[in-house]
């Protein structure tokens, strides 16, 4: 079973509008984390933001934001004001524990989402 | 600089040929982590390792080896490189994997390897 479900292989949004990134995902840990990341046509992963399910309010990080809701087991990224140098691939994380229970070492991506920013 | 040095950055080799990545990071972390990218797939992960002489599976580590010696130093191995490992790879590490899920990763460049 998929552990992370990105949706949308493809998103394309104008320069300066608000864009959504869906990610939905799957645990049976009450304890775990989320983490949105980009990456470039260059290839580097860059950390964009991070929530914990502990956590009561939504994480945000200047434009990027994340609407989180627990019981739908969704995160998703919020983009505002779009910029081109938005335009790259999205890929959502859920960090959790291992089969043993007694660390976070496991890190489960999902497919990824291209964004194409427009002028 | 605090960073994460992974080379070669570009492989092309040939079945079978014992060939490792290595994989730097001079920010004290405990915990390193490779991972490979796919087309289609996202990134999946290899081995991890939450501190020196401490390693484990993660979702694909069929055809690769790993070990951790030494803090900073996180080599991927393979010992008989086939075609189904061409990929680009990641090494990434975290302050600490154990007891907390907030350490975001910090990645290297990649490794795109070409297994002929």
């Amino acid at each position: 079973a998929q552990k992370i479900t990105q949706t949308q292989p493809g998103m394309f949004v104008q320069e300066k509008e608000a864009v959504t990134l869906d990610c939905t995902y799957d645990t049976s840990d009450q304890s775990y984390g989320l983490f949105w990341y980009k990456q470039p046509s260059s290839g580097e992963m860059i950390f964009l933001i991070y929530q914990g399910s502990y956590d009561e309010q939504n994480a945000t990080e200047g434009r990027y934001s994340l609407n989180f809701q627990k019981a739908r087991k969704s995160a998703n990224l919020v983009i505002s004001a779009s910029q081109l140098g938005d335009s790259a691939m999205y890929f959502c994380a859920m960090r959790e524990t291992d089969a043993g229970g007694t660390s976070y070492g496991k890190l489960t991506f999902g497919q990824g989402t291209i964004l194409t920013v427009h002028p | 600089e605090a960073q994460v040095t992974q080379n070669p950055r570009y492989l092309i080799t040939v079945t079978g040929k014992k060939l490792t990545v290595t994989c730097s990071q001079n920010m004290n972390h405990e915990y390193m982590s490779w991972y490979r990218q796919d087309p289609g797939l996202g990134l999946r992960q290899i081995y991890y390792s939450m501190n020196v002489e401490v390693t484990d599976k993660g979702d694909v580590p069929e055809g690769y080896k790993v070990s951790r010696k030494e803090k900073r130093n996180f080599p991927l191995i393979l010992e008989s490189p086939s075609p189904n490992q061409t990929s680009l790879y990641f090494c990434a590490s975290s302050l600490w994997g154990g007891g907390t899920t907030n350490q975001p990763q910090h990645f290297g460049d990649g490794t795109r390897l070409s297994i002929l």
